[in-house]
């Protein structure tokens, strides 16, 4: 049972390239989220999915698409890639219920931009 | 205003000692709070959630809410080393979105 997997796990990337973060659960979680970690600024939301076939902006999600491919399966692209998103960004996902909305973290992918 | 505001630290306490961790939130109509630990360099990982007011315990670990405050704490009992990490509050208004701030950094000193 891996839960969160995300690849890569660091990238570096130039000015304009382009790249697609993956990210899948084994949890049957309906829902799945992506962060953007930068100091002093803590966990800020990028686009979240709360179930397959859907997707919503969160607090930032300029320069970013996503893509819930399946319900495992919720990717992340850079179209054109900016300094400003060197950052460490992590996939999570969660479920309605119990445990409600509790999050499950990837161990994240660190980016940088040149 | 942030929507979770807590003291980015650093909080300093002995080992041995109780650590208490603070956090306040905007929206009155949250449900669902949580604490997560997050190591330097890990991703985050949950330590306790409380979903009612009152506190909830979980070995050296107590979480308390007051909701009419906007009010969230966690206390850690007898501090070890291995405490040492930022604490993130997290909150949910029960619409699929958590909203985290922006962690307490805490140092537990042998």
């Amino acid at each position: 049972n891996a839960g969160v997997t995300q690849t890569p796990k660091f990238q570096v990337l130039k000015t304009g390239q382009s790249m697609t973060l993956q990210c899948a659960q084994d949890m049957n979680h309906n829902s799945m989220y992506w962060y953007r970690q930068d100091p002093g600024m803590g966990l800020r939301l990028i686009y979240y999915s709360a179930s397959e076939g859907t997707t919503d902006k969160g607090e930032v999600p300029n320069g970013y698409n996503v893509s819930r491919l399946n319900k495992r399966e919720f990717s992340l692209r850079l179209e054109s890639a900016a300094p400003s998103q060197t950052s460490v960004y992590f996939c999570a996902s969660s479920e309605v219920g119990t445990d409600q909305y509790i999050q499950y973290f990837g161990a994240g992918t660190r980016l940088s931009v040149l | 205003q942030k929507e979770v505001e807590q003291n980015s630290g650093p909080l300093s306490v002995p080992e041995g000692a109780i650590a208490s961790l603070n956090c306040t939130y905007s929206d009155r109509v949250s449900q669902s709070f949580f604490w997560y630990r997050q190591y330097s360099g890990k991703s985050p990982e949950l330590i306790m959630s409380i979903y009612s007011n009152g506190d909830k315990e979980d070995g050296r670990f107590t979480a308390q809410l007051n909701k009419a405050s906007q009010y969230v704490s966690l206390l850690i009992r007898d501090s070890q080393p291995s405490d040492s990490a930022t604490y993130l509050c997290a909150v949910s208004g029960g619409y699929q979105k958590v909203t985290f701030g922006t962690g307490t950094k805490l140092q537990v000193i042998p």
